[in-house]
């Protein structure tokens, strides 16, 4: 069974502080997506990276900053936390396809930044 | 540019009624479509996918959507709803370089 995994299902930090936020993966997949989810905003990219050391920027990526040192790993990065991120934040991964593929959800980290 | 549009925030329906959830989206080329549920204190979930051939597509569920290119729709539809579709329900095409746009959502409510 396919499995993506975040490491936190709830944060509370304080302003200023720097957040990581993990994901992993275990289905070898070339892809993964880093989303925030608001309520009326639905999901917006935040970044994504194609292979191992690669990224690009999403949608809205001010304020944030990813590392994929490993394949299976893709780690989000709030260098100094404010409240306006406080949020959802999705991961996701998909393989590399001739057709879209399908992309594979963790369960959210719920974010609060006080 | 590229954008997905769900224009019913919110939906109320009985269990047992039928359903239809409207997504219209805008893009330049053949789209690649998708509809994805999360229920409550969940990640999303594939429902179904549109790429290419039949423009009725079944999915998981029960739900099956239709792709109408004259109208730029791709609306789900599910012909007897029960309490465990509850949930929010997200309309996405693909952009290019596997990368998706999800539209707002819409939030399903089922009344017993």
């Amino acid at each position: 069974d396919v499995k993506v995994t975040q490491s936190s299902r709830y944060l509370v930090k304080r302003t200023g502080e720097k957040v990581f936020l993990e994901c992993v993966q275990d289905m070898d997949h070339e892809n993964m997506f880093w989303y925030r989810q608001d309520p009326g905003l639905g999901l917006r990219l935040i970044y994504f990276s194609y292979d191992v050391k690669m990224k690009e920027k999403g949608d809205i990526p001010e304020g944030y900053s990813v590392s994929r040192e490993k394949k299976e790993r893709f780690s989000l990065i709030l260098e100094s936390a404010s409240t306006n991120q406080t949020s959802m934040y999705l991961c996701a991964s998909s393989r590399q396809d001739r057709d879209y593929d399908e992309q594979y959800f963790g369960p959210g980290t719920r974010l609060t930044v006080t | 540019a590229q954008s997905v549009t769900q224009p019913d925030i919110h939906i109320t329906v009985s269990e047992g009624a039928s359903l239809e959830l409207r997504c219209n989206y805008s893009y330049g080329a053949t789209p690649y479509l998708f509809w994805y549920v999360q229920s409550p204190g969940q990640g999303l979930q594939l429902l179904l996918k549109y790429f290419s051939g039949d423009t009725l597509v079944q999915g998981i569920k029960g739900f099956e959507a239709e792709f109408k290119r004259s109208q730029s729709s791709f609306n789900l539809r599910k012909p007897s709803v029960h309490w465990s579709d509850a949930a929010e329900y997200f309309c996405a095409v693909g952009v290019g370089d596997d990368k998706i746009i999800f539209g707002k959502g819409t939030r399903l409510h089922i009344l017993p």
